[in-house]
């Protein structure tokens, strides 16, 4: 099993509200990473937990805020974002070897629009 | 900073093989090269990697170049399924990817 699930599916939400992302696996794996996605560009990495720590902050804006609960959990906090935020967001996991081999498994992402 | 360069689109005929390229000039000798496709705003979904040795599996070929600059993924036999944008990716020390621009396939009946 490969999956990593990722909820809501679609959410909108105004420059005032706080919401959060979700994401899930069940594969045992280490790392996981927050991906965000505009319209016709590649993923661009902003986080990724390594052990439930986090390891790499992309200097992502603070508005955004990552928490890994435990190492099947991953949520993205979003707080007073601005309607440029509005993208894809994607979730992945990984075994959290750094120094081999390690495949990321993706979620389906969760579309943020925001008003 | 990408770390590969992708042409940005491709076309395949139905049944033909799809040879994708791609060049990463920059990579070290410990950095693996990857490949994901993405189908209209789903999560990107892995193919194959590899670090110098050509690999293949049940999805693709992948042939990298003894020099380690370029690579080429293989589809053997495309289907309207396989239209999606692709992504040749450089896996750098410590769980980062760092995605190239993709190249959009678009397999033709």
């Amino acid at each position: 099993d490969t999956e990593v699930t990722q909820t809501p599916k679609h959410l909108v939400m105004g420059m005032t509200n706080k919401k959060s992302l979700k994401c899930e696996q069940h594969m045992g794996h280490r790392a996981m990473y927050w991906y965000k996605q505009k319209a016709k560009k590649p993923p661009e990495l902003m986080f990724v937990y390594s052990y439930e720590k986090l390891s790499i902050n992309e200097s992502v804006p603070s508005r955004f805020s990552p928490e890994c609960p435990n190492s099947s959990l991953l949520n993205l906090h979003l707080h007073a974002l601005q309607p440029e935020d509005s993208a894809l967001y994607l979730c992945a996991s990984s075994q959290g070897h750094s120094t081999s081999t390690d495949t990321q498994y993706f979620g389906p992402g969760t579309r943020l629009t925001v008003l | 900073d990408a770390k590969t360069t992708q042409p940005p689109s491709m076309d395949c005929a139905e049944g033909r093989a799809a040879n994708l390229p791609c060049n990463h000039s920059t990579i070290s000798g410990n950095e693996y090269v990857y490949w994901y496709r993405q189908i209209h705003s789903q999560g990107p979904q892995y193919i194959i990697h590899g670090l110098k040795n050509n690999e293949t599996n049940e999805m693709a070929s992948l042939i990298i170049t003894e020099d380690r600059k370029s690579s080429t993924l293989i589809l053997p036999h495309a289907t309207l399924r396989d239209t999606a944008v692709y992504y040749c990716i450089v896996r750098v020390w410590g769980n980062q990817f760092y995605f190239g621009t993709g190249t959009s396939l678009t397999v033709i009946p």
